[in-house]
């Protein structure tokens, strides 16, 4: 069935170094990858979207590029800061012939020391 | 422009009491989602409306689990005789499109059933 892989479940980092949190996803259908961001007694806010294989997608110093072959959207940034650190969630949307369905995966938790 | 509001934030229950959750989209949008999310997991949709037409419940347990949205704006969820297994964030998201537009995340509700 569709899901959706994120292996590291903690990630702790020091200030200014890049980090990459990985997300692969398994579907028969055209997908949508989303990032969410959920900091600590936050709700989830949406950091990334994309559908467009290969192509570079950046907001707020992050960037992700969907890999249709290799069905990766994994997630960048070229120097963490402090404030980066959160729970992220990649999710998975698309349009199977009985609708649409999402699938979230199990989240990244990024710890960003000084 | 007002978020997604929610209400009760939290919640204490014993198992076989039933709990109602609130949620209030952004206005203008038609389509309003319930996720659950249980500690240190990725949120799992239970339900969603257009307007309110349910589109997809699939993932709702149905002998314990409903939700309404009448009048295509403010929706419910209700648990009837809570399991200690419903223990999670209930978490709901309004969009102007579907599964593959952004989603916009409510503060969520903390459920404990004892």
């Amino acid at each position: 069935g569709d899901s959706v892989t994120q292996t590291e479940g903690l990630v702790t980092l020091t200030k200014g170094l890049p980090v990459m949190l990985n997300c692969t996803y398994q579907t028969t259908y055209s997908p949508f990858l989303f990032w969410y961001v959920q900091h600590l007694n936050e709700a989830p806010k949406l950091l990334l979207k994309s559908s467009t294989d290969n192509k570079r997608t950046e907001h707020q110093g992050f960037y992700a590029t969907l890999h249709k072959s290799s069905s990766s959207f994994h997630l960048q940034k070229s120097s963490v800061q402090l404030s980066d650190s959160a729970l992220y969630f990649c999710a998975l949307s698309g349009l199977a012939n009985s609708g649409t369905y999402q699938r979230f995966g199990t989240g990244t938790k990024l710890q960003v020391v000084p | 422009e007002a978020g997604v509001t929610q209400s009760p934030r939290y919640a204490v229950l014993q198992e076989g009491q039933a709990v109602s959750f609130w949620c209030d989209p952004i206005s203008g949008h038609d389509t309003l989602y319930w996720y659950q999310q249980p500690r240190d997991q990725g949120p799992q949709l239970l339900v969603y409306f257009r307007d309110e037409a349910v589109i997809d419940n699939s993932q709702l347990p149905s002998d314990r689990f409903s939700a309404v949205r009448p009048k295509g704006t403010n929706s419910t969820l209700k648990i009837q005789s809570a399991k200690q297994g419903d223990t999670a964030t209930y978490l709901c998201a309004s969009s102007t499109g579907d599964l593959q537009d952004t989603q916009y995340f409510g503060p969520g509700t903390r459920l404990l059933v004892l």
